[in-house]
């Protein structure tokens, strides 16, 4: 069964450094989101793409955030420079059209000391 | 910014009995889904109601939308320890092209064997 694949699983960084995670979405879907989940809460929007254009970045803070998805594949999300508040779960997903069921990945659980 | 507002925020019962969780949200909407994350892990999608459908049926779980009150409810019905996971609703607004998936807070579901 297709998954959409992202890597680290975890990351533990010092304040100040760059961090980057990377997602790779199920073949053939346009959509792919990046989501921020604070535990125990719900997963916010950072950035949502369609193809490889930029559909909805108003939630990425762009002072230290920064997304691409150069061919419109796989995507990586950078953090630079990190912040102690930056420490939480990072979600990729990828959606297809038909349906709008939009499929996870396990996510990034990020640390930030 | 998160669309929905999930109710309770956390639920407890016991195996075998059923489990309602409520979500409203604030504006016209495609459809609604409804996901489960398991701690630690990445979401899960459940099942899906569109905006011109009033009850939906999948295994254990039944969805109700009321479009007039902004509002879906998740039963599940004969609950089991496995079902022990936090549930989000997401919209999907209105509008053609739109494919914003936007998370409530979520309800964390306890079953108590």
């Amino acid at each position: 069964e297709a998954e959409v694949a992202q890597s680290p699983r975890y990351k533990i960084t010092e304040k100040s450094q760059a961090v980057a995670f990377w997602c790779d979405p199920i073949s053939g879907h346009a959509t792919l989101y990046w989501y921020r989940q604070i535990l125990g809460q719900g997963p916010e929007l950072l950035v949502q793409f369609q193809d490889e254009s930029v559909v909805d970045d108003s939630q990425l803070p762009k002072d230290r955030f920064s997304a691409e998805r150069l061919k419109g594949v796989d995507s990586t999300l950078k953090i630079q420079p990190a912040e102690l508040g930056d420490s939480a779960m990072y979600l990729c997903a990828s959606m297809t059209e038909s349906t709008t069921e939009a499929f996870f990945g396990q996510g990034t659980r990020l640390t930030v000391v | 910014s998160q669309q929905g507002e999930e109710d309770p925020q956390a639920l407890s019962i016991q195996e075998g009995e059923n489990a309602t969780m409520n979500c409203s949200y604030k504006t016209s909407i495609n459809n609604l889904q409804w996901y489960r994350q398991n701690s630690g892990r990445g979401l899960v999608h459940l099942i899906l109601i569109r905006s011109n459908e009033r009850e939906k049926h999948s295994g254990r779980l039944r969805v109700t939308l009321d479009t007039s009150k902004k509002s879906s409810s998740l039963l599940i019905t004969a609950s089991r320890a496995a079902d022990t996971a936090s549930y989000f609703c997401a919209t999907v607004p209105s509008g053609a092209g739109s494919y914003q998936l936007t998370f409530g807070k979520g309800t964390k579901l306890s079953v108590i064997p």
